[in-house]
């Protein structure tokens, strides 16, 4: 089993630009949610897909959007890149009981 | 507002020490609560979960309590050693299954040899 995981691992953008992250989540898994961690911070929930849908959402503002598909995968696109988004982004996956398992995250620099 | 919070945000102990992280969280209604480890700049490994059911878990050298009435969780590590030297995080588990994770700020540990 190879747990979740998630692409790419380092990413470095120019303010204004777009990004996609990438997450596939462990092996029976159904539910996929994203977190966003600044330095010297807790993760923050970004939202939570189920079924292709969005199922919850944090408190982030509309440029942050994701996309779930049929295998159950998920993106993470972030619109007109400010510096602030610069974080290391971290996906977890959980089934029925909610237990969820963390990615090793991916790491956006924004300059 | 569900908040948690980790005390103390920083702590250094000689090796072979015992010790007890602190988390605390505002709503007692919880699904379940999970404590974490995080190496600098890497992903969450899963140390201990506790259900709201239960009192607490043990693993290893670990062992995780859970006060729902009072808000509060304890993570002791015995016989610390420099390899335990990490962040530790606290999450609380709102929402039921279908919850999301709220977090604390975490504890960085250095343990000396």
């Amino acid at each position: 089993d190879a747990g979740v995981t998630q692409s790419p691992t380092h990413l470095i953008k120019t303010r204004g630009q777009q990004v996609t992250l990438r997450c596939s989540p462990k092996s029976g898994h159904d539910t996929v949610s994203w977190y966003q961690q600044a330095l010297g911070q807790g993760p923050q929930f970004i939202f939570q897909y189920y079924e292709e849908e969005e199922r919850q959402r944090g408190n982030f503002p509309d440029r942050f959007s994701g996309h779930q598909f049929p295998n159950y995968s998920s993106e993470l696109n972030v619109n007109a890149l400010l510096l602030g988004d610069s974080a290391l982004y971290l996906c977890a996956s959980s089934s029925y009981n909610g237990q969820q398992y963390f990615g090793p995250g991916t790491r956006l620099t924004v300059t | 507002k569900q908040e948690v919070t980790q005390i103390p945000a920083a702590l250094s102990v000689p090796e072979g020490e015992n010790l007890v992280l602190n988390c605390s969280f505002t709503d007692s209604a919880i699904y379940n609560l999970q404590w974490f480890r995080q190496d600098p700049g890497k992903g969450l490994t899963s140390l201990l979960l506790i259900q709201s059911s239960q009192r607490e878990q043990t693993s290893g050298r670990l062992n995780a309590s859970l006060d729902k009435s009072s808000g509060r969780s304890t993570l002791y590590i015995a016989a610390s050693q420099p390899g335990d030297s990490a962040t530790y995080l606290c999450a609380v588990h709102y929402g039921g299954s279908q919850g999301n994770l709220i977090f604390g700020k975490g504890t960085k540990l250095s343990v000396k040899p």
